[in-house]
């Protein structure tokens, strides 16, 4: 079964650089959601799209942001990167927000690390 | 806001064994309840969630958890651990409020399991 595609798996940038991590959810899903985990942490909400709107927002910085395309594909754009930004970003989607027993899936993450 | 707490970081045992993880949730509304497993260099796995009804959860793999609304845990068991269940093991809740607050996760700081043969 096709799972949460993320793109790319690995990211190296330097300070200051920008960066854009992507995510295919599952077909038919129509909510995305990102997190963010720092190394040895647990992940942390940062935001969420539900039928390409903003649904809700983490603790995402304002130099980031993220949108969800016609085709439901999302993509966070990160810029000014700074060393503390080095983490796995998550993606997961799920159908109709709040729809009991909807799973909500990850992708494997993406691996951003900032020199 | 919600917060949830593992209670312990490191669970070690041997194979064979059974185990308990421990997870207590702390929230003004009502919540759901999941647990997640993360294998190294890998994603989260779903390995059951409790939404209402009956309070003892089976999930994959063997586990299940028991969802204690009074003492507001939600511990998750297995009678036999195996090798392969060694990984971390993180406890998360949402709100029960409607929209997309359902997938909007608040996680535990994890349990490392590590099961010795």
């Amino acid at each position: 079964a096709a799972g949460v595609i993320q793109s790319p798996r690995h990211l190296i940038k330097e300070k200051r650089e920008t960066a854009t991590l992507k995510c295919y959810p599952i077909p038919r899903h129509d909510t995305v959601y990102w997190y963010q985990q720092g190394p040895g942490q647990d992940p942390q909400f940062l935001i969420s799209f539900y039928e390409k709107m903003q649904s809700d927002k983490g603790s995402i910085p304002d130099r980031f942001s993220a949108q969800q395309f016609s085709d439901y594909h999302s993509e966070l754009n990160m810029s000014s990167l700074e060393l503390g930004d080095s983490a796995l970003y998550f993606c997961a989607s799920s159908l109709l927000p709040g729809g009991l027993g909807n799973t909500i899936y990850f992708g494997e993450g993406s691996w951003l690390t900032v020199v | 806001a919600q917060s949830v707490t593992q209670l312990d970081s490191q669970v070690p045992v041997f194979e064979e064994a059974p185990v308990e993880l421990r997870c207590n949730y702390s929230s003004s509304v009502s919540v759901y309840l999941f647990w997640y497993v993360q294998y190294p260099n890998q994603g989260l796995q779903l390995l059951l969630k409790y939404l209402s009804g009956s309070t003892l959860v089976k999930g994959i793999n063997g586990f299940e958890a028991e969802f204690n609304k009074s003492q507001t845990s939600f511990h998750l068991r297995k009678p036999s651990v195996h090798i392969s269940d060694t990984a971390e093991y993180f406890c998360a809740s949402s709100a029960n409020a409607g929209g997309t607050s359902y997938g909007k996760l608040t996680f535990g700081q994890g349990t490392i399991l590590t099961v010795h043969p």
